[in-house]
């Protein structure tokens, strides 16, 4: 089955210093893999998608994040924090071929510091 | 650019009462889904359906029920309330191809 593990449950850094949220994830296939972000009081909202067409994937307002097969991981990065950039992060894959059942991970809360 | 629509976004139970949480999408997805979030467990997959007609349950389907006349709606309905229901609950909607999903507003419920 597939799962993530999403490492750290908080992180906190200063507005203008890098972002790193770390998910793990476990699989017995290449899968898709996803991250969303909940701002506070909000629902969900796409911030990436990974598909296998590129390993190292854009997404909006400035995250991206790397898909490493070798360490099984998906960190999602930002070069600089910014005050709107603090939500609830959750990095999420399928459960099954076909994208309709996915698995969440607990989810990362970010705390950006003025 | 209504997306996906929930109501009602609260409600307190009693008990044992039953409610319907109501989700309508307007983006001819085929793919509609309900989850529950709980602090530290992120969200859970309560009951999913691909197509109107067919519905299958999630990871935590006891206590719910649903249900797939339309492809635009797919009711919630708790039969009889328990405090351990006591969730956000989010509603999405997915078009096959994409994966991506589009969640409601949320649907706070306590129940007493």
């Amino acid at each position: 089955a597939q799962s993530v593990t999403q490492l750290d449950s908080h992180v906190s850094v200063s507005e203008g210093t890098p972002v790193l949220l770390r998910c793990n994830y476990s699989s017995s296939y290449s899968p898709s893999l996803f991250w969303y972000v909940q701002h506070p009081n909000k629902g969900l909202q796409l911030l990436l998608k990974y598909t296998s067409a590129a390993t190292l994937v854009k997404g909006i307002n400035g995250f991206e994040a790397e898909f490493k097969k070798s360490e099984t991981s998906f960190h999602l990065t930002k070069p600089s924090a910014h005050m709107s950039d603090a939500a609830e992060y959750f990095c999420v894959v399928p459960s099954n071929f076909g994208n309709e059942k996915l698995t969440f991970g607990t989810g990362t809360r970010l705390t950006i510091i003025p | 650019n209504a997306g996906v629509t929930q109501t009602p976004k609260f409600q307190v139970l009693k008990t044992g009462q039953s409610m319907t949480l109501q989700c309508a999408q307007d983006m001819n997805h085929e793919y509609m889904s309900w989850y529950r979030q709980d602090p530290g467990m992120g969200l859970r997959l309560i009951h999913y359906s691909v197509g109107a007609g067919i519905t299958d349950q999630g990871e935590v389907p006891n206590g719910y029920n649903v249900s797939r006349s339309t492809t635009e709606d797919f009711p919630l309905r708790l039969l009889s309330a328990a405090p351990s229901q006591t969730s956000v609950y989010f509603c999405a909607s997915s078009n096959r191809l994409t994966g991506e999903l589009f969640f409601g507003e949320g649907s706070r419920l306590t129940v007493l």
